[in-house]
């Protein structure tokens, strides 16, 4: 099981978001990453081994962790990063989302 | 460019079956794919998920009645939901996984399928 927190975030523009993803038990980092979903639009891939950006991502989006406790850092919010975004796991051919966390303005 | 299409009927009744279909272009099908579903409002749940040699893995509280099958000759994927009830309805998504970290790398758009008489 894989929970995030908070459930939802009120920031402004410009501002830092740290979101929080942990499991119930431990991941391998090469197995955890995040997805950015806007509303409307399917899920997009920015993080994956838990800290490499996946292609055409911003430097401003940040992954670390490790364990049980993984981080996404946005580090200045642009308007467009407001959105929802699931951490993911895999282990032994299953796939597991968090249930996510809004970031709103 | 990679494209995953995903089809079927947007609309099925209580008890029946959900068939979608997923067209894949711009990659090659022998590989890993995968189907995740979202009710409206919440969030994604894993389905299952068809490696190329055909085997499957099912999410364990949906295996009972989830199939995934793979056509390479027409570079298709497909997915079987029987007994559907309102609690199905979804917007269905066809994903690539690549294949080692396991992460889904290409999406469809999505599909909603309304279960209701």
């Amino acid at each position: 099981v894989l929970t995030q927190s908070p459930g939802a975030l009120s920031l402004s523009p410009g501002q830092r978001a740290t979101l929080s993803c942990r499991a119930s038990q431990s991941v391998s980092n090469s197995y955890l990453a995040w997805y950015q979903q806007r509303p409307g639009q399917a899920p997009r891939l920015l993080i994956y081994g838990a800290s490499t950006r996946a292609t055409g991502i911003p430097d401003r989006f940040h992954g670390s962790g490790s364990g049980t406790d993984f981080t996404l850092t946005i580090t200045t919010l642009e308007p467009e990063d407001f959105a929802v975004y699931y951490c993911q796991q895999y282990d032994s051919s299953s796939w597991t989302f968090g249930q996510g966390t809004k970031v709103e303005v | 460019q990679v494209q995953l299409q995903e089809s079927g009927p947007g609309l099925v009744k209580p008890s029946e079956t959900l068939s979608l279909t997923c067209s894949v272009s711009g990659y090659p099908i022998s590989t890993y794919w995968g189907w995740i579903r979202q009710p409206p409002g919440e969030g994604l749940e894993w389905i299952g998920s068809i490696y190329h040699t055909g085997s499957t893995y099912y999410n364990p509280s949906l295996r009972s009645r989830v199939a995934i099958s793979l056509d390479t000759s027409r570079s298709e994927f497909s997915l079987k939901l029987t007994s559907v009830t309102a609690a199905d309805t979804a917007v269905y998504y066809c994903a690539h996984i690549l294949t080692g970290p396991y992460y889904f790398d290409y999406w469809g758009q999505g599909t909603l399928v309304t279960v209701s008489s």
